[in-house]
């Protein structure tokens, strides 16, 4: 299957913190994204990466790809209150679909 | 200005009954999206538009048509709604097909089956 794994299911840390969510996937890829979702909101797109990149940069996000072993990691640095949310990886092959994992809802506790 | 609208936000109706959503994009996009999030958060595509014709058809009961009228509209009528049909259904669009481009989401539609 092409979908992306989220790992862990549920993260919980202190504000200030790093957190980091890993995605697994099992097939080849065009690219790979990254999404955020807020309680009762829609997906925002954070970043996308290209298999041919191993590693993209967008204010405190960081994220690499390793298509060895087929996983990408989410890195936010300095969490905020406001970065609680469940975050999505997804990935894409050929002209297919985009396809996503069940998310990690991560909390940031004050 | 809102990108990607979607209405209603809430939709609660008792089984049997017909639906319709509606989905509009003002970013120039050619490409629209139905996607069904369940209670447990598993986001699944239903169906994708690219200017107006069908490119992508999951495994979705025939009591789902989607019509776009024109590229910046992709709507969503469910027939004969049954319980398990509950869920949020966001409506998306991206520049390419093929998820080769990010794609902008709606805000969702909660939809209750009673």
């Amino acid at each position: 299957s092409q979908q992306g794994e989220e790992d862990p299911q549920a993260l919980s840390i202190q504000e200030g913190e790093n957190a980091t969510m890993n995605c697994s996937y099992k097939t080849s890829i065009n690219n790979l994204q990254w999404y955020r979702q807020n309680s009762g909101r829609g997906l925002v797109h954070l970043i996308l990466i290209r298999s041919n990149e191993r590693e993209k940069h967008s204010g405190r996000l960081r994220v690499t790809l390793d298509t060895s072993k087929k996983s990408s990691s989410l890195l936010i640095t300095a969490s905020r209150a406001a970065d609680t949310a469940s975050y999505f990886c997804a990935t894409s092959r050929g002209a297919q679909k985009l396809v996503f994992g069940q998310g990690t809802r991560l909390t940031i506790n004050p | 200005d809102t990108a990607v609208s979607q209405t209603p936000k809430y939709l609660v109706t008792q089984m049997g009954n017909d639906k319709s959503i509606k989905c509009e994009q003002n970013l120039g996009h050619d490409t629209m999206y139905w996607y069904k999030q369940d209670s447990k958060k598993f986001l699944k595509i239903m169906f994708s538009y690219n200017n107006k014709e069908l490119i992508i058809n999951e495994t979705v009961p025939n009591r789902f048509s989607p019509k776009s009228p024109d590229k910046a509209h992709l709507n969503l009528h469910i027939n004969s709604l049954e319980l398990g049909d509950s869920a949020v259904y966001f409506c998306a669009s991206s520049q390419e097909t093929g998820g080769n481009s990010p794609l902008h989401f709606g805000n969702g539609t909660r939809l209750t089956v009673t």
